[in-house]
């Protein structure tokens, strides 16, 4: 098991839907990030949240809207994706994002976009 | 640019077969290299993390060593359950903040 939940762990949505993703971690982290992985790929930053402010946005369609509601949660909300958008998406965290620690990785969500 | 390049691409072993799968890097300001393991449709599980060069971190069959350019994960009489991709990550300063890059990763197989 890991310090890192991913909820829900499948997900298929059609291109009209919307749909969230949600994450929580309970290390008392402060930067929490969101990752997308595609087969056979490294996992492909998408943001980060340091103190619940966003701080990097990978230049990442409109589509996808993260939301971080507290230090211990992180959303990703969902609309209108395409089916090029079926991915493991992946949430992690660590103790800052300017500070030398490991990320903590959850066990993702497999996402299909139909 | 930031580069991280993971080599081989894959791997297959038999059980009992020592090997190094390599991390080479080409990143300013590191401020510190991972290793992770990943199983199918899981997250990356965090293995060992490496500050300086000449440091070495071990776990169980893993041993991982970092000099200036490159890092290298040994993996001594590996079992099939060591099978999986492994990742190395190195956090470099860029634009103002920090960030993870990651490697392409090494797909390990060890057979019985």
């Amino acid at each position: 098991d890991t310090e890192v939940t991913q909820t829900p762990k499948h997900l298929v949505m059609g291109m009209t839907n919307k749909k969230s993703l949600k994450c929580e971690q309970h290390m008392g982290h402060r930067a929490m990030y969101w990752y997308k992985q595609k087969a056979k790929k490294p996992p492909e930053l998408m943001f980060v949240y340091s103190y619940e402010k966003l701080s990097i946005n990978e230049s990442v369609p409109s589509r996808f809207s993260p939301e971080c509601p507290n230090s211990s949660l992180l959303n990703l909300h969902l609309h209108a994706l395409q089916p090029e958008d079926s991915a493991l998406y992946l949430c992690a965290s660590s103790l800052e994002d300017s500070y030398n620690s490991p990320l903590h990785f959850g066990n993702g969500t497999r996402l299909t976009v139909t | 640019e930031d580069q991280v390049t993971q080599s081989p691409e894959a791997l297959r072993l038999q059980e009992g077969e020592s090997s190094s799968l390599n991390c080479s890097y080409t990143v300013s300001g590191l401020r510190g290299l991972f290793w992770y393991r990943q199983d199918p449709g899981k997250g990356p599980e965090f293995l060992f993390t490496l500050y300086s060069a000449g440091e070495e971190k071990e776990k169980e069959r893993l041993k991982a060593t970092l000099t200036k350019k490159e890092s290298f994960l040994h993996i001594t009489a590996p079992k099939p359950e060591d099978s999986a991709t492994y990742l190395c990550a190195v956090q470099a300063r860029a634009s103002g903040t920090y960030k993870y890059i990651f490697g392409t990763g090494t797909r390990l197989k060890v057979l019985a």
